[in-house]
C-alpha cells in the first residue's frame, strides 16, 4: 500500500523558515517523480514544484521559485521541501503527490495527507 | 502557462442525477495529458481520470472523462451520496506550471 506522510509544517513569523518532508513506502521510491502541492485556506489547488525520479531535474512555480528547494534522498525514500522567506500568501496546507512516471509529464496517483504552514506575525 | 477554467462554478444536483463538468484550456493540452480530481472537505484529493478518459485503478465506472485538445468534461453518471465534493482538473503536458483548474463543488441539492 503506497503511502505518504509529511511533516514539518508549523506556525512560522514572515520571513522564516521550514524545512518540509514526505516520507513514503509501499513502492520503488527512485523510479517516480515527485511533486509538492498546496491549498490555502478554502482555495483550490496550486502545484508548487516537482523532482524527477533520480532528484536531477527540479521545477518551480513562479510564485516560489528562488525562495523554495525541492530535494530527495532516494536512499531513505523521503522527498523535501526547504521553504524559506515565508510570506503570509504561502500559508496553505501542502501536500506531497506521487507522480505516475519518473520525469514530470505524469499526474498524481497518490497523495499524503498534508501538513500545514502557517505564515503570521 | 495554460489557464484551466472550470465551469459551472457550483452545481446543485440531487442524487441520482447526472453531472456534467467542464474543463476549458487556455491553449491545447499536449497529448490530451488531462487528470480529474475528487476532493473531500479535510481530505487529500485523489485521481479519478487521467489521459483525458481513463479511469484510474479503482474508480467506479459511473466516472467518465471526454474531449481533447481545449475542451474536457467529466461526467458522473448516476450520483452517489459520497460523491459530492470539489472536482479540479489538471494539464500535465506542459510545464512550467503544472496548472489545475479553479474547481467546481458537486453540491446536494
Amino acid at each position: 500500500e503506497v503511502q505518504l506522510l509529511e511533516s514539518g509544517g508549523g506556525s512560522v513569523q514572515p520571513g522564516g523558515s521550514l524545512r518540509l518532508s514526505c516520507t513514503a513506502s509501499g513502492f520503488t521510491f527512485s523510479n517516480y517523480a515527485m511533486n509538492w502541492v498546496r491549498q490555502a485556506p478554502g482555495k483550490g489547488l496550486e502545484w508548487v514544484s516537482t523532482i524527477s525520479a533520480n532528484g536531477g531535474s527540479t521545477y518551480y512555480a513562479d510564485s516560489v521559485k528562488g525562495r523554495f528547494t525541492v530535494s530527495r534522498d532516494n536512499s531513505e525514500n523521503t522527498l523535501y521541501l526547504q521553504v524559506n522567506t515565508l510570506r503570509a500568501e504561502d500559508t496553505a496546507i501542502y501536500y506531497c503527490a506521487k507522480g505516475f512516471r519518473s520525469s514530470w509529464r505524469g499526474f498524481f496517483d497518490y497523495w499524503g495527507q498534508g501538513t500545514l504552514v502557517t505564515v503570521s506575525s | 502557462e495554460i489557464v484551466l477554467t472550470q465551469s459551472p462554478g457550483t452545481l446543485s444536483l440531487s442524487p441520482g442525477e447526472r453531472a456534467t463538468l467542464s474543463c476549458r484550456a487556455s491553449q491545447s493540452v499536449s497529448s490530451n495529458y488531462l487528470a480529474w480530481y475528487q476532493q473531500k472537505p479535510g481530505q487529500a484529493p485523489r485521481v479519478l481520470i487521467y489521459g483525458a478518459s481513463s479511469r484510474a485503478t479503482g474508480i467506479p465506472d459511473r466516472f467518465s472523462g471526454s474531449g481533447s485538445g481545449t475542451d474536457f468534461t467529466l461526467t458522473i453518471s448516476r450520483l452517489e451520496p459520497e460523491d459530492f465534493a470539489v472536482y479540479y482538473c489538471q494539464q500535465y503536458g506542459s510545464l512550467p506550471p503544472l496548472t489545475f483548474g479553479g474547481g467546481t463543488e458537486v453540491e446536494i441539492k
